[in-house]
């Protein structure tokens, strides 16, 4: 079945820098987008950017425009998502989703979601 | 960027009742408007996808309908597993922006 599992809680102090795993299965990994979506205690979800695993070309929320990084190594079906520059309202449940498009539909949609990771940002 | 909103934000209901959620976009989205279904400590679940289709495994008491600017989510008769926080979300543009959650809770 198509699955995504992402890496384990992570606790950084502000300032560093967190890096997050999502290992794909189940479908070909370069034929979908990949999206990185966080969610802070307590509150709604964010979109924070993609990155077509195909050709490694990504998009971003201008908010994280220049602090996060998204990278995927094909071999082993696998999507990164950095953060930099880490403050304490990075503090959040960080999950990857696959970005799904049929050609009978208009749009894509997310599915399935990652376990989730949390990371925790303090001093 | 695309500015979605969710009403009402929180609701209580029974398990039985019919529940609407409807969610408005700041411009016409036309369909492109997906709802989600989040229970505490888990990741979203996909319930609708392009305004009114259902996805596979999705009981049928879901439904979604409308477009342009506004658009819902029916629940035709709730139960007890419904009880969750419920996301729309807009892929017409980036960033693909999420509404801020409807909490449906047991009355």
């Amino acid at each position: 079945q198509v699955q995504l599992v992402q890496s384990g809680a992570e606790v950084k102090k502000p300032g560093a820098s967190v890096k997050v795993s999502c290992k794909a299965s189940g479908y070909t990994f370069t034929g979908y987008y990949m999206h990185w979506v966080r969610q802070a205690p307590g509150q709604g979800l964010e979109w924070m950017g993609r990155i077509n695993p195909n050709s490694g070309g990504t998009n971003f929320a201008q908010k994280f425009q220049g602090r996060v990084t998204i990278t995927r190594d094909t071999s082993i079906s696998t999507a990164y998502m950095e953060l930099s520059r880490l403050t304490s309202d990075d503090t959040a449940v960080y999950y990857c989703a696959r970005g799904v498009v049929v050609p009978a539909a208009v749009g894509f949609w997310f599915d399935p979601w990652g376990q989730g990771t949390l990371v925790t940002v303090s001093s | 960027d695309i500015q979605m909103t969710q009403s009402p934000s929180s609701l209580s209901a029974s398990v039985g009742d019919r529940v609407t959620i409807t969610c408005r976009a700041s411009q016409s989205i036309s369909s492109y408007l997906n709802w989600y279904q989040q229970k505490p400590g888990k990741a979203p679940k996909l319930l609708i996808y392009a305004a009114s289709s259902l996805q596979s495994g999705v009981p049928s008491r879901f439904s979604g309908s409308g477009s342009g600017t506004d658009l819902t989510l029916t629940i035709s008769s709730l139960q007890p597993e419904d009880f969750a926080t419920y996301y729309c979300q807009q892929s017409y543009s980036t960033p693909f922006t999420f509404g801020p959650g409807t909490k449906v809770d047991i009355k």
